[in-house]
């Protein structure tokens, strides 16, 4: 069974503050996705990255697939109320299933 | 684009009923979709994985016979929890994949109590 393990679990910070959480496995994936679900709604898809050592950055998010593509981590900058979610990582193999992380729960609070 | 609709958001119905929820791919063709099962402060567990025309794949755990999946078309799936009992209470969320690319596009999911 592939595990996509999150650290950390839980993170509670003040407004303003910055912010990493890591998607590591000893799996390889050919591609890595970071979603954002909100209390009673399903995942939104924040993005995908696919090669190994990728940057990507989406106005305060900055996501990094790592070079061997079996990690990823996701910065937030200046975190803020709006940034409250449960963080996703999920992992694909070509057209297999995917594989989720266990989830990082963010507070922001104002 | 790339937007998935479930159908209902929430259902509430007694022990020993079916429920049916609906999964479409409101803008592109989805070739296979997945039915994820969610608990409270949880992550995504998978139950299965359906292609379109032929019959589902179920992940280790899950009862075929309880959870029927249909995937009659490219942009509609089904789900159907046979003979609900209240620990099927839960938050079932469905995903659509078009052919050719690896992301996954979720619907917004269904709250199933069962009383």
């Amino acid at each position: 069974t592939q595990l996509l393990e999150q650290s950390p679990q839980f993170l509670s910070i003040q407004e303003g503050e910055n912010l990493t959480v890591y998607c590591n496995s000893s799996s390889v994936f050919s591609s890595l996705q970071w979603y954002r679900q909100e209390p009673g709604e399903g995942p939104v898809l924040l993005v995908t990255v696919v090669t190994g050592g990728e940057v990507k950055k989406l106005k305060r998010l900055t996501f990094q697939f790592g070079d061997a593509r079996k990690d990823s981590s996701l910065h937030i900058t200046a975190a803020q109320p709006g940034d409250t979610g449960l963080y996703l990582c999920a992992g694909g193999q070509g057209y297999q299933k995917v594989t989720f992380g266990t989830g990082t729960k963010l507070q922001v609070i104002p | 684009g790339a937007v998935v609709s479930q159908h209902p958001s929430r259902v509430i119905c007694k022990s020993g009923t079916s429920v049916k929820i609906e999964c479409r791919s409101l803008d592109f063709q989805a070739t296979t979709m997945f039915w994820y099962r969610q608990f409270p402060k949880q992550s995504l567990m998978l139950m299965a994985t359906s292609n379109e025309g032929s019959k589902a794949t179920y992940e280790q755990g899950v009862e075929k016979d309880k959870f029927l999946i249909n995937h009659a078309s490219l942009t509609l799936s089904t789900l159907t929890v046979t003979s609900a009992h209240p620990e099927d209470s839960s938050f079932y969320i469905c995903s659509a994949r078009a052919g050719g690319g690896e992301t996954q596009y979720f619907g917004p999911g269904t709250r199933l109590l069962v009383l």
